[in-house]
């Protein structure tokens, strides 16, 4: 049973760059969350989506920052311009939340930007 | 107030020894809790979902206390293994507390 699947796994860009990355929630869950995670402050949820619809963008943290989930099975996250302020591990997690299921992550992307 | 708050780290404990975590939450109308472990460089995973009747799986116990808001886990005859973080997150909003971490010595 795949589980959530992010891409890339790492990403080097240098400043300025368009980034996006990828996330494939497990099928049948019908909510998807990004989180970014630094050492300073922790894992910070960015954004979520039920049933494809943003629900909360609170944790966004500018304009540079965009999320999509155009159907089910795939979402995206953008950021442009990139800044090395923004290099740290995305995380892409799914959920059921009807059922109130747990959190499942993939394995993250690890961004630097440089 | 942050939603989800931890007990500060790191908790360097001995093999053998018992140690206990909590997490404070701030909206009273959640509903799931959740302890995830993290391992350094990797995703976090699912460790226990927390009941309100409380549930134990080994040598973990997790528990929930509605009137004062918090959840704890406590891990009994720790393990060198049991070394990373550990995460406290609440359905209601899925926002993680910033974690605690854990060393288990020989």
């Amino acid at each position: 049973d795949a589980g959530v699947i992010q891409s890339p796994r790492h990403e080097v860009t240098e400043m300025g760059q368009e980034v996006t990355l990828r996330c494939k929630p497990i099928s049948g869950h019908n909510s998807l969350f990004w989180y970014r995670q630094t050492m300073m402050r922790g894992l910070e949820l960015l954004i979520y989506f039920n049933n494809n619809v943003p629900i909360d963008d609170s944790g966004m943290p500018e304009d540079r920052f965009s999320a999509k989930m155009p159907n089910a099975s795939f979402s995206t996250l953008k950021i442009q311009p990139s800044e090395p302020r923004d290099s740290a591990v995305y995380f892409c997690a799914s959920s059921n939340r009807v059922h109130n299921s747990p959190l499942h992550f993939g394995n993250g992307t690890r961004l630097t930007v440089t | 107030r942050k939603e989800v708050e931890q007990d500060p780290g790191p908790f360097n404990v001995p093999e053998g020894a018992t140690v206990a975590f909590n997490c404070t939450y701030s909206n009273s109308a959640s509903q799931s809790f959740f302890w995830y472990r993290q391992d350094c460089r990797k995703e976090p995973k699912l460790l226990m979902s927390v009941y309100s009747s409380g549930n134990e799986d080994g040598r973990f116990t997790a528990q929930l206390n509605r009137a004062s808001q918090y959840i704890s886990l406590l891990i009994r005859d720790s393990k060198l293994s049991d070394s990373a973080t550990y995460l406290c997150v609440v359905n209601h909003d899925m926002r993680f507390g910033a974690g605690t971490r854990l060393t288990v010595k020989p």
